[in-house]
């Protein structure tokens, strides 16, 4: 099994649509979530944190589950600018160090 | 606002030949990363590197691979004897310690081993 699993999509939505991605991770020992956005051939882009209380960014808001070892992120009013791969990550804590684990992406187009 | 620096932005090589990719971190940032992204696949976590040593590595990280932070701001990855396989998007990434956990990478350096 995938340390971290998403749907890759594409998801194709209008302008204005509401659109959530899932991911779910394997390790239990992870420690910290986040979301990151990928331009095509860009670097990851932090979207935002997510707390295990679920948190709101303006449009987006992140959920985690951690005895589900699922988290969310729902993108309300879709822009144009949204089109983007969405990037589930999650922290892991080893001795003096941190790794990050990135899911696979999910694609999304928000069309006119 | 601050941000970490990569340099090349394109590499391109012949197949046996060492490179080296610098990568300047945030100045105040404690951990210091590698990664990287095959063309349509994932990014994969290559090397942490925290108070002059390896931390952690992955499988992909091999005897290929080395890591040096040479003076107080840049930190380099060297491949040796490159592979076509090695032909990848590569982002160093840094955070800044204990406690905080978001990591800020830089632009990529796109390495086409020819």
């Amino acid at each position: 099994r995938k340390e971290v699993e998403q749907d890759p999509g594409p998801f194709n939505v209008p302008e204005g649509a509401t659109v959530a991605f899932n991911c779910t991770y394997s390790n239990s020992a992870s420690q910290s979530f986040f979301w990151y956005r990928q331009d095509c051939r860009k670097e990851p882009k932090l979207l935002m944190s997510v707390y295990s209380s679920g948190n709101e960014d303006g449009r987006f808001t992140a959920q985690l589950n951690r005895a589900s070892q699922y988290i969310s992120l729902l993108i309300r009013d879709s822009k144009l600018s949204d089109s983007a791969t969405y990037l589930c990550v999650v922290r892991r804590r080893f001795g003096a160090g941190n790794m990050l684990t990135f899911g696979g992406g999910t694609r999304l187009m928000v069309k006119p | 606002e601050p941000e970490v620096t990569q340099t090349p932005s394109h590499q391109v090589t012949q197949m046996g030949q060492e490179v080296i990719l610098r990568c300047v971190p945030i100045s105040n940032h404690l951990y210091f990363y590698w990664y990287r992204q095959i063309l349509g696949q994932k990014v994969e976590f290559l090397v942490s590197f925290y108070n002059n040593e390896i931390s952690e590595k992955s499988e992909i990280f091999d005897d290929q691979f080395s890591v040096e932070r040479p003076d107080g701001s840049n930190f380099t990855l060297k491949i040796r004897s490159t592979k076509l396989e090695d032909s990848a998007m590569y982002f160093c990434a840094s955070n800044q310690g204990e406690g905080f956990t978001e990591a800020f990478f830089g632009q990529g350096t796109r390495l086409t081993v020819v």
